[in-house]
Parts: C-alpha cells; sequence; structure tokens
C-alpha cells in the first residue's frame, strides 16, 4: 500500500526566504507526482505535476524534483512571500485508475 | 481552462437529512471524476471513483449505500450522503480527470473548492 509522508508537517519562515518541503512515498511505481496548495477551508489548487519520466518542473518561483528511485520529492519556493502561507500538499499516482495518494501536508506561514 | 464547480460550499442540517453535493467540469468533459473526504488537519482520503454511465468504484471502508454516487453525464457528478449523522460532518472535495489520450493516460486532476458538511 503506497503511504506518502510529508515532512516538516508546519514551517514557519520569514519573509523573502528560500524553503524546501519534502515528500516521500513508499512504492516508487508512480505515473506521476504533483504538489496542490490548499488554502484554510478551500479546495486544491495544482501547482506542478511531474511525470515520473522527468526529473523536475518549474512554474515562477515554485520548483519541484522527483527522484522516483528514491522515492522522494523536494518542493523549494524561493523568495517567499506572506501570500504563499497555505497547507501544500504532495500527491501520488500509481496503479490503474488514477487513484491519488495524498500526503499529510505541510502547514507552511510566510510571516512579514 | 480545467475549472471544476462544487456546490454547495457549505451545508449544516439536521441528523437524519440526506444531503447531496453536485461537482461540475465547467469547460471540459469529464469521464472520470473523484471523491474525497477531508477529517480536519487530515490529507484527503480517496472515497470513489465516478464513471460516467457506470457505477461508481468504491474504496474499501467506504459504505456505497451511505454514500450514493451519480455520474449521468460528462461534466456532472453528484454525492449524496444518506441519512446523514453527525460522523458523517467532514470536508467533501471532487476532482476531475483532464481528458487524456489512453485509459491508463493518468491525466491531472481538477478540483472544487470543496463543501462543509455539519451534521447537527
Amino acid at each position: 500500500k503506497q503511504e506518502v509522508t510529508q515532512i516538516p508537517a508546519a514551517l514557519s519562515v520569514p519573509e523573502g526566504e528560500n524553503l524546501v518541503l519534502n515528500c516521500s512515498f513508499t512504492d516508487s511505481a508512480i505515473y506521476n507526482l504533483q504538489w496542490f496548495r490548499q488554502d484554510p477551508g478551500k479546495g486544491l489548487t495544482s501547482l506542478l505535476l511531474i511525470q515520473s519520466s522527468q526529473r523536475e518542473q518549474t512554474s515562477g518561483r515554485l520548483n519541484a524534483s522527483l527522484d522516483k528511485s528514491s522515492g522522494r520529492s523536494t518542493l523549494y519556493i524561493a523568495a517567499s512571500q506572506p501570500g504563499d502561507s497555505a497547507t501544500y500538499l504532495c500527491a501520488v499516482s500509481a496503479g490503474g485508475g488514477n487513484k491519488l495518494t495524498f500526503g499529510t501536508g505541510t502547514q507552511l506561514k510566510v510571516e512579514l | 481552462g480545467a475549472v471544476v464547480s462544487q456546490h454547495p460550499s457549505r451545508v449544516i442540517c439536521k441528523s437524519g437529512t440526506s444531503v447531496k453535493i453536485e461537482c461540475r467540469s465547467l469547460d471540459f468533459q469529464a469521464t472520470t471524476m473523484f471523491w474525497y473526504r477531508q477529517f480536519p488537519k487530515q490529507s484527503l482520503m480517496l472515497m470513489a471513483t465516478s464513471n460516467e454511465g457506470s457505477k461508481a468504484t468504491y474504496e474499501q471502508g467506504v459504505e456505497k449505500d451511505k454514500f450514493l454516487i451519480n455520474h449521468a453525464s460528462l461534466t456532472l457528478s453528484t454525492l449524496t450522503v444518506t441519512s446523514a449523522h453527525p460522523e458523517d460532518s467532514s470536508f467533501y472535495i471532487c476532482s476531475a480527470e483532464s481528458p487524456g489520450t489512453g485509459i491508463l493516460s493518468n491525466q491531472p486532476q481538477h478540483f472544487g473548492d470543496g463543501t462543509r458538511l455539519s451534521i447537527l
């Protein structure tokens, strides 16, 4: 059974700092990995999707990497801003049916 | 593009009431939609996969008679929580899979804004 873990569970940083969020998964046979953002009481916004054949994806200040063999992914946020404060979830898609297994999330707070 | 609308955003009702939640893909057709449940400070757990024109596939431990899913068109899936009780109170989120080029293409999922269900 696939298990996805995210470290740290919570993170507080001053504005402008670069930061890294970690995601690990137990079964490396995945199709893709996605990073999502969830604001309190809201749904999910997709940030980046990395196919299993890819090593990284970039969008603006965000960069996600994937090391499938070791079961790890990182989300790098450059020059953090208070508007980045949210919970960040990673999810892996594996097996038929495109079922997503979500991680436990990292709650990020960027302070002024 | 790829907007998913979920309605209602919040429901408060008495125990024993049945509640219907709608999930619509607004600008694309979705053969497959997914329903998730999220308890406070926990991650999303997949409840069921909704396939247009066929029966939903439920995850282990999810009661299909309790959580009725109907996917009658390529843009609409509904989740009905039947005879809801306080333990059913949760945040329910749907997603719709982008059209793909093959059966196992595992296309990105686009999520609705969720429905906060509170049973008194």
